[in-house]
């Protein structure tokens, strides 16, 4: 149980271009959902906390307009990266959490590769 | 806000013992978490401690020291396949937020 997949597993887009990620709980209803983001070699960073039906908490230094971030249901988040650049080419992970799988356990997704030529 | 410090490399030989470090600052904390993560794919949770003291589960073991904050995670019997970056993180914040350590790449040798 518990399970959290992503859509999709990895994605190639020009410069300019907007990406939406699909995070999806596939097992239970997550209360939160949470964006990551990992460069090579380096940890995971967290972009933003999300509960279904409520507007997402960015952590500092994320630029909430070009991270969009839709929590619409229980089962289901989406991250549209807007106008990617180069530079958004990351690791983008999902992970989410519910009081009725254990409170304390997030649950991540196998991630999504961005590369932005 | 949270920091944690853990070493960046280890390296170990198959079926020995290891034991990776983990020290943080934080407030509203909650638990200390472990996490495996090989190359490309997404982190795996190993455990998680919210209570002092050391809880086991098969060759992984993992401790916590609230009065220091600190905690560690015991590998046993190591295998090859135990090669891989390992993250300490901890729990805190009314949204339980993880925070993750920079990690440490455990490296086995045969």
């Amino acid at each position: 149980g518990a399970v959290v997949s992503q859509h999709p597993s990895w994605v190639i887009c020009k410069s300019g271009t907007s990406v939406k990620i699909e995070c999806r709980s596939l097992d239970f209803q997550a209360t939160t959902m949470f964006w990551y983001r990992q460069f090579p070699k380096q940890s995971l960073m967290l972009m933003a906390t999300s509960n279904e039906g409520s507007k997402a908490t960015y952590e500092q230094g994320v630029e909430k307009d070009k991270f969009l971030i839709n929590h619409a249901s229980l089962t289901l988040s989406t991250l549209t990266v807007t106008s990617a650049h180069p530079e958004d080419s990351s690791f983008y992970i999902c992970s989410a959490s519910a009081t009725s799988v254990g409170y304390n356990e997030q649950f991540f997704g196998p991630g999504t590769r961005l590369t932005v030529l | 806000g949270q920091s944690l410090e853990q070493p960046s490399e280890v390296t170990a030989v198959e079926g020995a013992i290891v034991q990776i470090n983990c020290t943080y600052q934080t407030s509203g904390f909650y638990g200390l978490s472990w996490y495996q993560q090989h190359d490309g794919g997404a982190p795996t949770f190993l455990s998680y401690n919210a209570l002092d003291g050391l809880e086991e589960t098969g060759r992984f073991s993992s401790f916590l020291s609230r009065s220091d904050s600190y905690g560690y995670l015991l590998l046993q019997e190591l295998q090859m396949k135990d090669s891989a970056s390992y993250f300490c993180a901890v729990t805190s914040g009314s949204a339980r937020q993880l925070t993750f350590g920079s990690g440490t790449q455990l490296t086995v040798l045969p």
